[in-house]
């Protein structure tokens, strides 16, 4: 699977948006790009996932460059509850062999 | 639906003793895996399973075993409990094929003195 880069934490004003950067220079062609967040030690919580397209749902949107080397994660309109550590994960999909390797992530915070 | 439930919430055990974690969902997920998380760390997974009487070791399978009878449940036993196992235990659930996400449960935070 392909390694991603996040930093470490970032900050981020309530209301604004926040962006978090993810860098996977080594990704494949088939591999999608997943995003989980974990709040104060409850279980992780998926949020988004793509391959190549941007994608949008109801807690977020997904960016993802042309070449695949980087993706950001858009929380539009952040919350006090949007504090959490974010883990961006590049996982490949194979029949029978599905798991996701997770770094220690980005540790948000929603300043108010 | 339930989703993905799991006990203890807490648990402190002596070194040498055996437990069982319990795991269940109701999603019929083909899909369960266990994840150990200690502090200020990533998960790493320990087993998984892509079905009922299929299992796989992940990252760190060692001081751990698990059994997968049926699709609900996925019970992790600890063997002989050791310190360096004193960890939050998630367990997850998801479909198998296709880019489907993984369902979290709320874990199990263990202790072992």
């Amino acid at each position: 699977d392909a390694k991603t880069t996040q930093p470490t934490s970032m900050d981020c004003a309530e209301g604004r948006a926040a962006n978090l950067p993810c860098n996977h220079s080594t990704i494949s062609g088939n591999e999608y790009v997943y995003w989980y967040r974990q709040i104060h030690s409850q279980g992780p919580q998926y949020i988004i996932h793509g391959l190549k397209n941007n994608e949008t749902n109801e807690m977020a949107s997904l960016i993802i460059t042309e070449d695949r080397k980087s993706s950001t994660l858009i929380l539009p309109h952040a919350t006090l509850r949007d504090t959490a550590v974010y883990y961006c994960i590049v996982r490949v999909r194979h029949f029978g062999n599905e798991k996701l390797t997770f770094g220690t992530g980005t540790r948000l915070t929603i300043i108010p | 639906n339930a989703g993905v439930t799991q006990t203890p919430k807490f648990q402190v055990l002596k070194t040498g003793q055996s437990m069982t974690l319990q795991c269940a969902q109701d999603m019929n997920h083909e899909y369960m895996s266990w994840y150990r998380q200690d502090p200020g760390m990533g998960l790493r997974l320990i087993h998984y399973s892509v079905g009922a009487g299929i299992t796989d070791q992940g990252e760190v399978p060692n001081g751990y075993n698990v059994s997968r009878s049926t699709t609900e449940d996925f019970p992790l036993r600890l063997l002989s409990a050791a310190p360096s196992q004193t960890s939050v235990y998630f367990c997850a659930s998801s479909y198998h094929e296709g880019p489907y996400e993984q369902y979290f449960g709320p874990g199990t935070r263990l202790t072992v003195t």
